[in-house]
């Protein structure tokens, strides 16, 4: 699976929009991007994820560039409840294992 | 469902003592997975299983460490003779496995030891 970059910190304003980067420039034609989330003392929490296309749920909108070599998560309204640590992990979603490889991830900190 | 259950929550024990987890997964779910989480860093993948077939596990699994999952529903991670580099948090997570579609992990709370 492709390696990430993610910063590791960012702080965001209550109530305005959280965009997390990742840097996957390694990624190959069948791996996705996944994001996950850890809330403190929390296990990680499955966010979204996409092949090429932008994806948008109920939590997030995934954006990746067009040559899928980076990736955003927004946070339309991030609230205080959104401060957590966000992965960025790539996988190939005909994985033998279906494992995923953890990085540091982002801590984002809203703040009021 | 209720989720992935994970028992206990916390353990504290002495180096050299014997410690048991317990993962319930999603009652659904065919593969679940043990990860291990220590400050600061992200979960570190420990070992997988397919029904009740252990199918891959880690380095970082030495010896000490056994896991099983007997009827392919909970499963159990046992460390035998802990050492303080034991302390972590330990978390199980379970997903769906169709042919070649795998669906996401859904992760559990976590056990946390703590090996004075």
């Amino acid at each position: 699976d492709a390696k990430t970059t993610q910063p590791p910190s960012m702080d965001c304003a209550e109530g305005r929009a959280a965009n997390l980067p990742c840097n996957h420039s390694t990624i190959s034609g069948n791996e996705y991007v996944y994001w996950y989330r850890q809330i403190h003392s929390q296990g990680p929490q499955y966010i979204i994820h996409g092949l090429k296309n932008n994806e948008t749920n109920e939590m997030a909108s995934l954006i990746i560039t067009e040559d899928r070599k980076s990736s955003t998560l927004i946070l339309p309204h991030a609230t205080l409840r959104d401060t957590a640590v966000y992965y960025c992990i790539v996988r190939s979603y005909s994985s033998n294992t279906g494992k995923l490889i953890f990085g540091q991830g982002t801590t984002l900190q809203v703040k009021p | 469902d209720t989720g992935v259950s994970q028992d206990p929550r916390h353990k504290i024990t002495k180096r050299g003592q014997n410690v048991t987890f317990r993962c319930d997964p999603i009652s659904e779910h065919n593969r679940l997975y043990w990860y291990r989480q220590t400050l600061g860093q992200g979960p570190e993948f420990l070992t997988y299983f397919q029904n009740e077939a252990q199918l891959e596990k880690s380095r970082l699994l030495s010896d000490r460490f056994s896991a099983e999952r007997p009827k392919g529903s909970f499963s159990t991670l046992e460390i035998q003779r802990t050492e303080q580099g034991d302390s972590a948090m330990y978390l199980c997570a379970s997903s769906l496995s169709v042919g070649e579609r795998v669906n996401v992990l859904t992760f559990g709370a976590g056990s946390r030891l703590t090996v004075l």
